[in-house]
């Protein structure tokens, strides 16, 4: 059971936008910068964003970040087939003296 | 270009050790540290805990103190992970990534260790 709290799946038609959200408390997210990472099937995760809402250097602006409170989401715009991936939250956690990331959400373009 | 490439899959009986080698290229590699990740199949990502490549220092997950160990061999720029008492739950492919803490901005390749008798 993962402390970072995502939903399991979303999918949304190509082009379209989505959004996955990222729910923790004020231990991680409430007090710590969040990243988010895509996997692609079979291949090690990719920095997508880093403090909450930048953008490492080669990733398109159609993906963005943002956090309020003790939640972050990830939003991505004009959908790819490409985009079909696993999506992961990750912070630090102040209470548990860990790095950690949430259980992950699988992006279905259909 | 960062490169971080990672020792072959592993086969190893309960009880066993492993050791996975994560060799860095394209930057000065006591400039950061490295952390190993894990995933269990079909599973999410679970750290592990990191080493700084500068002077050795570790930091692990609570619950794998006492059976993991990381070291670093800054002449050829390789951190190295070492689980011991392996179960068939260590089972999962071990990633190394650059940071002592997110974000990871550049991960090895993954090496899958199998616990099975």
């Amino acid at each position: 059971q993962s402390v970072l709290t995502q939903p399991p799946s979303v999918s949304a038609a190509p082009g379209q936008k989505v959004t996955i959200s990222c729910s923790g408390s004020s231990s991680n997210i409430g007090n710590n910068y969040v990243s988010w990472y895509q996997q692609l099937p079979g291949t090690a995760p990719k920095l997508l964003i880093y403090e909450n809402n930048k953008r490492p250097s080669g990733i398109p602006d159609r993906f963005s970040g943002s956090k309020s409170g003790t939640s972050a989401t990830l939003g991505i715009t004009g959908l790819q087939t490409g985009d079909e991936a696993d999506y992961y939250c990750g912070t630090w956690d102040s209470s548990l003296s860990a790095l950690v990331f949430g259980g992950g959400t699988k992006l279905t373009v259909l | 270009q960062v490169q971080l490439v990672q020792s072959g899959a592993e086969v190893k009986k309960p009880g066993a050790s492993v050791k996975v080698s994560c060799k860095a290229s394209g930057y000065t590699f006591t400039s950061y540290g490295i952390s190993w990740v894990r995933q269990a199949p079909g599973q999410g990502l679970e750290w592990m805990g990191w080493i700084s490549a500068y002077n050795g220092n570790t930091n692990y997950a609570q619950k794998l103190q006492g059976r993991v160990t990381m070291t670093t061999d800054t002449s050829t720029s390789t951190a190295y992970m070492e689980l011991r008492s392996l179960r068939s739950d260590d089972t999962a492919v071990y990633y190394c990534a650059r940071g002592t803490g997110h974000p990871f901005d550049y991960w090895g390749q993954g090496t899958l260790v199998t616990v099975s008798s």
